[in-house]
Order: structure tokens, then C-alpha cells, then sequence
């Protein structure tokens, strides 16, 4: 059974300091991973989403990498600002026999980044 | 833009009620998905829709029902409302490229905080 987990569960980083938010998953059959932004009571906002057959995708100051065979994936975030505060998710598309569209959602890093 | 919307950001309901939350996609997306999310718990599937009056059961569909009339609406049904429901309820919509594809990404609504005392 497919399990997602993110370390650490929070984080503490000073202003303009490069940044890693991690992800692991149990099985490497998947057909892409996502990566979501939450803000304190609101919904996931997509940042990135990454294709099994890709290596990294790039948005701004975000990228995102992913090593399938190891199970992995990196956010990577450069110049942190304290707006980056918030909770990162990850989630993974499991390939299942019936092509499923569900995805399985890691708990979760709570960043803040401090003035 | 994709834009899921769901009918209330908060909602306080008895024991017992009967409690209907409502989620609209506008992208035409086929997979639509209500989940839970609690604190240490993460995100957990309820029920999902992969087309008109079509559901399968997620993670945790005790206590829920879903309906699906028309493609970009997806309501969720809580038959008789209990303590632990009280949750932040999500939606979410997602296309379907094809069986098989690669490329399926997920949208979400606001969120709904649902209390029931």
C-alpha cells in the first residue's frame, strides 16, 4: 500500500534562506507527484506537478525534483520571504490496474519563515 | 483559470442533522473528490466521482454519502451528523486524459469547516 511521508513535520528558517521541503513514497509506481500549497484554514493552491518521466519542474523560486526509484522528491525554495509561510503538501498518483485518478497525500511540512 | 468553489467557508450543525455540502468545478473535469483533513491525519479520501451518477468509496465513507447529477456539481451528504464529523472538508476536481495517462492534476476548492456540537 502506497504511504507518503514528509520530513520534518515543521520548520523554522530565517528570511532569504534556500530551502528544502521533503517527500518520500513507498512505492515507485506512480504517474506523477504534486506539490500543494496551504494557507492556515483555506484550500490546496497546485505549485508543481511533476510527470513520472520528468526529473524536476521549475516555477519561480520553486523547483521540484523527483527521484522515482528511490521513492523522493525535493521542493526546493530560493530566497525564502515570510508570504512562503504556510504548509506544503505532497501528493503521489499511484499507477493501479483500474488507472484510478485518486492520489495519496503526505501530513504535511508547516514552514515559517521569519522577518 | 480552473476554478472549484465550494457553498459555505464555515457551518455549525446539531447532532443528527442532516448536512449537505455542495462543491462546483467550471473546467469540465470528469474525477471530482471530497476528502477530510484533520490535524496529524492529513488528507483523507472520502468518496470520489469519475462521471455523472458514477462514486466509489475512499479511505473513510462511513457516515457519507455522495451525489452527482450533473457533471460540475459533487455534493456531499452527511446522513445524520455526529461529533467527530466536525472537520475541514475539501473538494477536489482533476480531468481525465485517458486510462493510463500521466498528466491528471488536482484542483481544490476553499474548504469547508464544518462543527457540529
Amino acid at each position: 500500500k502506497q504511504e507518503v511521508t514528509q520530513i520534518p513535520a515543521a520548520l523554522s528558517v530565517p528570511e532569504g534562506e534556500n530551502l528544502v521541503l521533503n517527500c518520500s513514497f513507498t512505492d515507485s509506481a506512480i504517474y506523477n507527484l504534486q506539490w500543494f500549497r496551504q494557507d492556515p484554514g483555506k484550500g490546496l493552491t497546485s505549485l508543481l506537478l511533476i510527470q513520472s518521466s520528468q526529473r524536476e519542474q521549475t516555477s519561480g523560486r520553486l523547483n521540484a525534483s523527483l527521484d522515482k526509484s528511490s521513492g523522493r522528491s525535493t521542493l526546493y525554495i530560493a530566497a525564502s520571504q515570510p508570504g512562503d509561510s504556510a504548509t506544503y503538501l505532497c501528493a503521489v498518483r499511484p499507477i493501479t490496474t483500474s488507472g484510478t485518478y485518486k492520489y495519496i497525500f503526505g501530513t504535511g511540512t508547516r514552514l515559517k519563515v521569519l522577518a | 483559470d480552473v476554478k472549484v468553489t465550494q457553498s459555505s467557508r464555515y457551518l455549525v450543525k446539531r447532532t443528527g442533522e442532516k448536512v449537505f455540502l455542495e462543491c462546483v468545478q467550471d473546467m469540465d473535469h470528469e474525477n471530482m473528490f471530497w476528502y477530510r483533513q484533520d490535524p496529524g491525519l492529513g488528507l483523507r479520501l472520502i468518496y470520489f466521482s469519475y462521471d455523472v451518477k458514477m462514486k466509489e468509496k475512499g479511505d473513510i465513507p462511513e457516515g457519507y454519502s455522495v451525489s452527482r447529477e450533473k457533471k460540475e456539481r459533487f455534493s456531499l451528504i452527511l446522513e445524520s451528523a455526529s461529533t467527530n464529523q466536525t472537520s475541514m472538508y475539501l473538494c477536489a476536481s482533476s480531468s481525465s486524459p485517458g486510462l493510463g495517462s500521466l498528466v491528471s492534476e488536482q484542483y481544490f476548492g476553499p474548504g469547508t469547516r464544518l462543527t457540529v456540537t
